[in-house]
């Protein structure tokens, strides 16, 4: 149980382009689901908190126009990078909260490549 | 600022051996810590959650809490070259928010 998927694991856009992050929580529904971001040998930063049904939290210093947070369901939050830039090139890993818990299960990740 | 420190590495054990990995953490009323284990590459799998002080025991890993001072550990016992990846200590952040504040991890390499 306790399954967190991520859609797609790879991607390659060009600069100035959007894309679209999907994070499933596949056997449990979860009100809330956390998006990060983690640099090469760096350590998770946290981007935004998603709550199902309600806009997302984001963290000091991301920009919400950039990064569109939507969690329009209890088992779906999707990440828009949108206009992005080589900057942006990183990897960008959700979780998900298992409802009843305080822990946190992580889908596998998405690497994102802006050209 | 609500910290969560661990030394970064690299810890290298020889294969067999007792790996200890260490997490101290500054805010005193934190109630719940986590391990999460994460392969070059991956993204993190949590191993252990722990609640209470005292020793948790699963399989070859046992957390231990001691929320007096303030300190939670992870030892993984019969150390498997598999084992070698990095290990992040996690406790959450308050009473109202399911957040995380993650250490920095470190690195265990298992020797064969």
């Amino acid at each position: 149980g306790a399954v967190v998927s991520q859609h797609p694991s790879r991607v390659i856009c060009k600069s100035g382009t959007s894309v679209k992050i999907e994070c499933r929580s596949l056997d449990f529904q979860a009100t809330t689901m956390f998006w990060y971001r983690q640099f090469p040998k760096q350590s998770l930063m946290l981007m935004a908190t998603s709550n199902e049904g309600s806009k997302a939290t984001y963290e000091q210093g991301v920009e919400k126009d950039k990064f569109l947070i939507n969690h329009a369901s209890l088992t779906l939050s999707t990440l828009t990078v949108t206009s992005a830039h080589p900057e942006d090139s990183s990897f960008y890993i959700c979780s998900a909260i298992y409802m009843g818990s305080y822990e946190q299960y992580f889908g596998p990740g998405t690497r994102l490549t802006v050209t | 600022q609500k910290e969560v420190e661990q030394n970064s590495g690299p810890l290298s054990v020889p294969e067999g051996a007792i790996a200890s990995l260490n997490c101290t953490y500054s805010d005193r009323g934190s109630q719940s810590f986590f391990w999460y284990r994460q392969y070059s590459g991956k993204s993190p799998e949590l191993i252990m959650s722990i609640y209470s002080n005292g020793d948790k025991e699963d399989g070859r890993f046992t957390a231990q809490l001691n929320k007096a001072s303030q300190y939670v550990s992870l030892l993984i016992r019969d150390s498997q070259p598999s084992d070698s990846a990095t290990y992040l200590c996690a406790v959450k952040v308050g009473a109202g928010s399911y957040q995380l504040t993650f250490g920095k991890g470190t690195k265990l390499s298992v020797i064969p």
